[in-house]
């Protein structure tokens, strides 16, 4: 597709559940970024791929925590045993180069609410 | 320390005023990347500006325009003739050499009433 596209749009859950969050990155971008937005919050980083190996994994912010890409393409994000703090808008950013020093390209972003 | 400063919270303003974002930001790497985006009230962030630490110029897009001195470490965002449209919440966000992460201010939120 033309954009950064993620799925699902919304997602709500109750706690202790896992959850799986989608990010199909622009085609050809080799990097791939997560954030995490919760409500009138700034974003945090989360994890960067450069292809399927990820050099900055530094924001995740507990090991119920993982991500992991396939190649140059689609990644996944998983959550497990959520928690409701865990609720916010996680976004997905993607961009060329292999610097990691490209602009990078924001999806539209997926809304956990865990309950 | 790597870190960017937005101290406006939120700004208020009467369409066709000029209003100007602020952001400063700290590094200890020669080389690194600024970037402006923003994010409307349908929350996509979209992309606006990106500027590399080598290059001083001032830019200017239509109603847009970005003031980057290093001298005082800020890279701060003019609007001029402001309108409805231009509502939503502005971020200024860094990366440094290492490459990678964005590092973001806390936004701006700019309201503009008619």
């Amino acid at each position: 597709g033309a954009g950064v596209s993620q799925s699902p749009s919304n997602k709500v859950t109750e706690k202790g559940k896992d959850v799986e969050l989608r990010c199909d990155p622009i085609s050809g971008h080799t990097a791939l970024y997560w954030y995490r937005q919760r409500l009138g919050q700034g974003l945090e980083f989360l994890i960067y791929f450069q292809g399927n190996s990820a050099p900055d994994k530094s924001g995740l912010p507990s090991d119920r925590f993982s991500a992991e890409r396939t190649g140059e393409s689609v990644s996944t994000l998983t959550i497990q045993r959520t928690q409701q703090e865990d609720s916010a808008v996680y976004l997905c950013a993607s961009s060329s180069g292999l610097a990691g020093t490209d602009t990078q390209y924001f999806g539209p972003g997926t809304r956990l609410t865990v309950l | 320390a790597q870190k960017v400063t937005q101290a406006q919270t939120e700004i208020s303003v009467v369409e066709k005023e000029d209003v100007t974002l602020d952001c400063v930001y700290e590094t200890r790497d020669t080389t690194y990347y600024l970037f402006w985006y923003k994010q409307p009230p349908s929350g996509e962030l979209v992309f606006l500006i990106r500027r590399n630490s080598f290059d001083e110029q001032n830019e200017i897009s239509g109603r847009y325009s970005w003031n980057f001195q290093k001298s005082t470490s800020s890279f701060n965002f003019t609007i001029t003739a402001s309108q409805v449209v231009d509502s939503a919440v502005y971020f200024c966000a860094l990366i440094y050499n290492q490459g990678g992460k964005l590092i973001f201010g806390q936004g701006t939120e700019l309201s503009v009433k008619p």
